[in-house]
């Protein structure tokens, strides 16, 4: 099947840095990708679509300048959490659909990013 | 907005026993995806159900989506513990799978 990469895996930093977390498709090319949250034990809360050569949709509620996104090419998308705090902690997991012929509209999903900020 | 909701949140069988998880939409559902997380992992896709009634089997698993396109349920028979994990339903609204609504989840633990 597709796969997705993520990094990094984890990453520890201190209030106020910014993060860069990158989302790749490694087999196949994605014109979308999607950016979720995920909470212990809790669902995936979608916080954005990122469009290759467009700007990024954002969810209701989700801050455009403190998540930026840029998806660059039809195999990378990226987040960057700027000036960090603690309540963003999070595990942060990007998917890609593979909108080719044949596809059936799944997701799949990168292993994700547990973000700590001290 | 719209909003999908599973039961139950978490369910402990006994390997060998059947476990369901049911999955609920406020409003109807263009079709409906199923994914599965290990513990530790991220979500996996399971099977994706367009059409009205639709029942998919999947070995031991059988997926069901409501008449009204509003409902769906995953159906384990005889659990292992491999099947320990998360299961989410996700719903597309749009027709397009430009944007799916994950479900609240149920956690299954499966014990010998």
């Amino acid at each position: 099947g597709a796969v997705v990469s993520q990094h990094p895996s984890r990453v520890i930093c201190k209030s106020g840095t910014s993060v860069k977390i990158e989302c790749r498709s490694l087999d196949f090319q994605a014109t979308t990708m999607f950016w979720y949250r995920q909470f212990p034990k809790q669902s995936l809360m979608l916080m954005a679509t990122s469009n290759e050569g467009s700007k990024a949709t954002y969810e209701q509620g989700v801050e455009k300048d403190k998540f930026l996104i840029n998806h660059a090419s039809l195999t990378l998308s990226t987040l960057t959490v700027t000036s960090a705090h603690p309540e963003d902690s999070s595990f942060y997991i990007c998917s890609a659909r593979d909108g080719g012929q044949g596809a059936q509209n799944e997701q799949f999903f990168g292993p994700g990013t547990r973000l700590t900020v001290l | 907005g719209q909003q999908v909701m599973q039961i139950p949140q978490y369910q402990h069988v006994q390997e060998g026993e059947d476990f369901t998880t049911y999955c609920n939409s406020s409003t109807t559902l263009s079709n409906i995806q199923w994914y599965k997380q290990r513990p530790g992992g991220h979500p996996v896709f399971l099977i994706q159900l367009v059409k009205s009634g639709e029942v998919k089997k999947q070995k031991r698993l059988t997926f069901q989506f409501g008449e009204a396109k509003k409902n769906s349920s995953l159906h384990i028979t005889a659990t292992q513990t491999t099947d320990v994990g998360t299961y989410f339903c996700a719903g597309d609204y749009t027709g397009t799978a430009s944007k799916l609504t994950f479900g609240t989840g149920t956690r299954l633990q499966v014990t010998l």
